[in-house]
C-alpha cells in the first residue's frame, strides 16, 4: 500500500518565489496535517484538515503561508513570497479521524537562498 | 514555551542493553502520547503510544511507562538493536478525540554501540 506522498522531495528556490509543497494523503484517510521541522524550532504542527475543512490553523507562521485541500487526495502548501526563514523540512500527515495515530510521508526538503 | 521537553539530546547504548527514553510534558490537557522512530531522509513512523488511563503499554521490545501526577513518560526498549539507532519524539495531544494535531518534543538521538 502506498503511503503519504510529498512532492517535490528536494525544492532550492530563491527569495521572493512562490513554493508549492504537494501531498497525497493515504486512500481512506480523512485527517491532514502539515509539520514544519527546523534545528530551532523542532517538529511543529502548522495547519490540519478533517474531511477536507480547515479545522486549525495558528501554527502558520505568517500569511505568506496558505494551505488547501480541494479534496480527499489532494493538499498544498504554499509559501508566497519565501524567505530564507521558510527553510526548513516540511511533513506532511494523513490518519482516520478517529485515531490518534499519524503517518508521516517522507518529507520535503525546501532551501531558500 | 515547549510544551513536551526531552532533555537529552542524544543517548549512547550498548546493544543488547536496555535503552531508556525520557520526555516531561508542561500541559495537563494532554491525554495521550505517543512516540515516533525516525530515520534520516524520511518521515517520522509511529512506535507506541499510552492513553492517560493507563500508566504502561508494552510492544515486544518497547514498553511505554506514564507518570501522570510527574508529567513524565519514558520509552524502554530491550534489548536494544543496531537497527534501533534513530532520532526518537515523543509526541502528546488533548482530549479532541483523534483528529488533532500533535505537539512534538525536539527528539533524542539514540545511538546503539555494537
Amino acid at each position: 500500500d502506498a503511503g503519504v506522498i510529498q512532492s517535490p522531495r528536494h525544492e532550492v528556490t530563491e527569495m521572493g518565489q512562490e513554493v508549492t509543497l504537494r501531498c497525497k494523503p493515504i486512500s481512506g484517510h480523512n485527517s491532514l496535517f502539515w509539520y514544519r521541522q527546523t534545528m530551532m524550532r523542532g517538529l511543529e504542527l502548522l495547519i490540519y484538515f478533517n474531511n477536507n475543512v480547515p479545522i486549525d490553523d495558528s501554527g502558520m507562521p505568517e500569511d505568506r503561508f496558505s494551505a488547501k485541500m480541494p479534496n480527499a487526495s489532494f493538499s498544498t502548501l504554499k509559501i508566497q513570497p519565501s524567505e530564507p526563514r521558510d527553510s526548513a523540512v516540511y511533513f506532511c500527515a494523513s490518519s482516520f479521524w478517529e485515531s490518534y495515530e499519524q503517518y508521516f510521508g517522507p518529507g520535503t526538503r525546501l532551501t531558500v537562498t | 514555551d515547549q510544551q513536551v521537553k526531552q532533555n537529552s539530546p542524544s543517548l549512547s547504548v550498548q546493544e543488547g542493553r536496555i535503552s531508556i527514553l525520557n520526555c516531561d510534558y508542561t500541559n495537563s490537557m494532554f491525554d495521550y502520547f505517543l512516540w515516533y522512530k525516525k530515520y534520516p531522509a524520511e518521515g517520522p513512523t509511529f512506535l507506541i503510544s499510552i492513553s492517560s488511563i493507563k500508566d504502561k503499554n508494552e510492544d515486544g521490545r518497547f514498553t511505554v511507562f506514564l507518570n501522570k501526577s510527574a508529567k513524565h513518560l519514558s520509552l524502554h526498549i530491550v534489548p536494544s538493536q543496531p537497527g534501533d539507532s534513530a532520532v526518537y519524539f515523543c509526541a502528546a495531544t488533548g482530549s479532541g478525540g483523534g483528529a488533532d494535531g500533535l505537539t512534538f518534543g525536539k527528539g533524542t538521538h539514540l545511538i546503539i554501540q555494537p
